[in-house]
């Protein structure tokens, strides 16, 4: 079985810039996550997707961060325009419901590094 | 808002020793996951705790769960080197994560 994909894995941006990342899920997985994860830190959520309907964007900094999974199934991470302290790995994870019973399946991330 | 202490924060043991890694938050939640990271590598599912008293075991890991006093555990029994790794928990239907227990496993 394939797992979680990302791209790109690596990337280097000066800061006012914008960047966007992407997401390939599990086949058949109906929830995806984005996680920022600064480094020493634990991972944070950003944004939830059930299907392609959102189901939590709490915590993400919707001034700048932006997302969207058409068709529900890959997913995008937009930021515009980048601050320094959007240094970080970024995320995805899928799983098969969005009951926070299923297992969660993390995608290698996408570190990116804002100068 | 829920927060999520791990502790300790880091800890390094000598192969064949017994440790526990602990997880309080500070709201009810009735779900706790526990994961492993590798340096520079993704985050590695280990437990998904459920239940009040739900008990866990895989290898040399085993997860408890105390819904009550908000606590979960992961006990190491006789470490290996390859156990070192970061490993978080994380609470809850918005998946608070705790800072991590960076472990060390030393011959």
């Amino acid at each position: 079985e394939a797992g979680v994909a990302q791209s790109p894995r690596y990337k280097i941006i000066e800061k006012r810039q914008s960047v966007a990342f992407w997401c390939n899920p599990i086949s058949g997985h109906a929830t995806l996550y984005w996680y920022q994860q600064i480094l020493g830190q634990g991972p944070k959520l950003l944004i939830q997707f059930q299907n392609n309907g959102v189901v939590d964007d709490s915590q993400l900094p919707k001034d700048r961060f932006s997302a969207e999974r058409l068709k529900g199934v890959d997913s995008t991470l937009k930021i515009q325009p980048a601050k320094l302290e959007d240094s970080a790995v970024y995320l995805c994870a899928s799983s098969l419901t969005g009951t926070g019973v299923a297992e969660q399946y993390f995608g290698p991330g996408t570190r990116l590094t804002v100068t | 808002e829920l927060k999520v202490e791990q502790n300790p924060l880091f800890l390094s043991m000598q192969e064949g020793k017994n440790y526990t890694i602990y997880c309080n938050y500070s709201t009810t939640s009735d779900r706790l996951y526990w994961y492993r990271q590798d340096p520079g590598k993704s985050l590695e599912s280990l437990f998904v705790l459920l239940s009040n008293g739900a008990v866990k075991q895989e290898g040399r890991l085993m997860a408890s769960l105390d819904t009550k006093a908000r606590l979960s555990t992961l006990h190491i029994t006789a470490a290996v080197h390859d156990l070192s790794a970061t490993y978080f928990c994380a609470v809850g239907n918005d998946m608070r994560f705790g800072a991590g227990t960076r472990l060390t496993v030393k011959p």
